[in-house]
């Protein structure tokens, strides 16, 4: 009965290479949002997406795209990895205003 | 830029004693404001929530807002050895992006039995 997941939960791969990330919230909420976290620890928000609207940070890349299949779902595809995309990316969801609860991380590994 | 300002720590209590976390916000039409927890290797955890000034109380965790003075607590009372932690300050955006939070760096928070 996991609330908010994600696959893979480790990603390794060279620079260059395109992949993706799943999310999944069984929670019935109607927000959804991609976090990073650097080495730093600091976590910062990429995109929020509803089904109304795509809000995205404008310091994101646009290598990064967000694509939602339906309400539960929210993927992350990166295009062209570079070193510095390395961090941990999570994904979390919300219903209106109300707190967020983020999946398990996806800890990306670009060499 | 907006921005949500924390003391990275590490504070350090002994067991059983009060840790108080703070935090100081810039957006003034912030609305909702959240505490999250985070062990090290895992994904933060919402704590706490507050959206009017005023104390709120959840067991041992009270927060505390001042919108005032841009300024949210968290106390924790009793610490616990497995409070040991770092702990998330967020503050929503405001205007269009309600939604959206913006985080902290985290307060290393370590209590010694």
């Amino acid at each position: 009965d996991t609330a908010v997941s994600q696959t893979p939960k480790y990603l390794v791969t060279q620079m260059g290479n395109d992949k993706s990330i799943k999310c999944e919230q069984n929670l019935g909420h109607d927000t959804m949002y991609w976090y990073k976290q650097d080495s730093k620890k600091f976590l910062k928000i990429m995109f929020s997406y509803n089904n109304k609207e795509l809000i995205i940070n404008e310091t994101v890349p646009n290598r990064f795209s967000p694509k939602s299949p339906d309400k539960a779902h929210l993927n992350l595809h990166i295009n062209s990895l570079e070193l510095g995309d390395s961090a941990v990316y999570f994904c979390a969801s919300s219903q209106a205003l109300g707190g967020q609860y983020f999946g398990p991380g996806t800890r990306l590994t670009v060499t | 830029q907006k921005e949500v300002e924390q003391n990275s720590g590490p504070l350090s209590v002994p067991e059983g004693a009060i840790a108080s976390l703070n935090c100081t916000y810039s957006d003034r039409v912030s609305q909702s404001f959240f505490w999250y927890r985070q062990y090290s290797g895992k994904s933060p955890e919402l704590i706490m929530s507050i959206y009017s000034n005023g104390d709120k109380e959840d067991g041992r965790f009270t927060a505390q807002l001042n919108k005032a003075s841009q300024y949210v607590s968290l106390l924790i009372r009793d610490s616990q050895p497995s409070d040991s932690a770092t702990y998330l300050c967020a503050v929503s955006l405001g205007g269009g992006s309600q939604g959206n939070l913006i985080f902290g760096k985290g307060t290393k928070l370590s209590v010694k039995p």
